[in-house]
């Protein structure tokens, strides 16, 4: 079975300017979530998807960030401008339907904000 | 934030001895997770126990669950130098959503 894919793996850019990260999830699981883990941290939920519908955004910096998931499938995160304090890892996961079930992490982005 | 506690924040012990990490958390669950990160190998999720469950095996692991003290913990027994990684307790909350602690570092020393 195929895992969760990310990409890029890593990406260094100036402040603001854009960026944009990429999840595939296992096929057939129907959540997916990003995550954003600083460094010593552990990982923070930004966005969680059922299908392709919204089920919590409520950490999600809005009015830099954003997220999509078209079809119910993939998904881009995107940040626009990012600042440095953005500087950090970005996960991928997904499970098979309810947030209670095991979620299955992509190795992630690591994004450098300079 | 909801966040939950891990003690301790790391962790370093001689290969052949036992780990234990204990993690608290403040509001009521639905279940407890925890889960493993290392460089190779990203986030992977090591063991689920339930709300109702009081103690749970899976292999050299064996993790327990106190309702009444909002506490866990986690033992990984005969460690290896494999097992270096950090540890992450997640709790299931009524938010929906799963919630991280902050980790605890484990080094096995060869």
């Amino acid at each position: 079975e195929a895992g969760v894919a990310q990409s890029p793996r890593y990406k260094i850019i100036e402040k603001r300017q854009s960026v944009a990260f990429w999840c595939n999830p296992i096929s057939g699981h129907a959540t997916l979530y990003w995550y954003q883990q600083i460094l010593g941290q552990g990982p923070k939920l930004l966005i969680q998807f059922q299908n392709n519908g919204v089920v919590d955004d409520s950490q999600l910096p809005k009015d830099r960030f954003s997220a999509e998931r078209l079809k119910g499938v993939d998904s881009t995160l995107k940040i626009q401008p990012a600042k440095l304090e953005d500087s950090a890892v970005y996960l991928c996961a997904s499970s098979l339907l309810k947030f209670t079930d095991t979620q299955y992490f992509g190795p992630g982005t690591r994004l450098t904000v300079l | 934030s909801q966040q939950g506690e891990e003690d301790p924040q790391a962790l370093s012990i001689q290969e052949g001895e036992n780990a234990t990490m204990n993690c608290s958390y403040k509001t009521s669950i639905n279940n407890l997770q925890w889960y493993r990160q290392n460089s190779g190998r990203g986030l992977v999720h090591l063991i689920l126990i339930r709300s109702n469950e009081r103690e749970k095996h899976s292999g050299r692991l064996r993790v327990t669950l106190d309702t009444s003290k909002k506490s866990s913990s986690l033992l990984i027994t005969a460690s290896r130098a494999a097992d270096t990684a950090s540890y992450f307790c997640a709790e299931t909350q009524g938010a929906q959503k799963l919630v991280f602690g902050q980790g605890t570092r484990l080094t096995i020393n060869p």
